[in-house]
């Protein structure tokens, strides 16, 4: 089945800091990307969709300034997280479907996650 | 963003019991509805889907249900097993709104030996 890897899979950063994630379809070429994160005993929320060559789209309440998204080739998009805050700790994952197999396939695929801790 | 994101119900059962997880959801022209299983610390993984036009579609052990009357799903797992132990997500699909997932409360299946 198609792989999307993350990396990296976990990261420590000080606060005020930047931190970068990448997500890469291994097999396929995703037109669409999409980021979630996770709080601990939570439900994944979707934070925004990963468009190639656009701009992302925004889930309400997600400041596109602090989670800077780029989808500049087929198998790579990225999610900054600007000036991190401890509030900003979290478990980021990103998602993406395989569009050569058309509007009949319902899987997408995810990546391992990324387990961020801002202190 | 959206979300259902209160804190995961759990569902305790025995090694060889049937489990059932029920999932609520919120759109009722969402045109499919996904489960995955999430264990710890990874991404969540796909395990059936269901298109909405049917209420019931079989998997290998697995059995997903859907009523749109009350915009209710749930996954049930035969004979269940150590190793289906983890949390269960629904999640509801829109194409027109661009294939994105939204996904579902969770449940939290623990299976004792």
């Amino acid at each position: 089945g198609a792989v999307v890897s993350q990396h990296p899979s976990w990261v420590i950063c000080k606060s005020g800091t930047s931190v970068k994630i990448e997500c890469r379809s291994l097999d396929f070429q995703a037109t669409t990307m999409f980021w979630y994160r996770q709080f601990p005993k939570q439900s994944l929320m979707l934070m925004a969709t990963s468009n190639e060559g656009s701009k992302a789209t925004y889930e309400q309440g997600v400041e596109k300034d602090k989670f800077l998204i780029n989808h500049a080739s087929l198998t790579l998009s990225t999610l900054t997280v600007t000036s991190a805050h401890p509030e900003d700790s979290s478990f980021y994952i990103c998602s993406a479907r395989d569009p050569a197999k058309g509007n009949s396939n319902t899987e997408a695929f995810f990546g391992q996650g990324t387990r961020l801790t801002v202190v | 963003g959206e979300s259902v994101g209160l804190h995961l119900p759990t569902l305790s059962v025995q090694e060889g019991d049937n489990s059932i997880i029920n999932c609520a959801y919120s759109n009722s022209a969402s045109d499919y509805f996904i489960w995955y299983k999430q264990e710890s610390g990874k991404g969540p993984q796909f395990i059936i889907d269901i298109r909405s036009n049917m209420d019931k579609r079989q998997g290998q052990r697995v059995t997903v249900l859907l009523n749109k009357t009350v915009k209710h799903l749930s996954l049930q797992i035969a004979a269940t097993q150590p190793g289906d132990s983890a949390v269960y997500f629904c999640a509801e699909v829109t194409v027109n709104q661009g294939g994105k997932l939204i996904f579902g409360q969770g449940t939290e299946l623990s299976v004792k030996p």
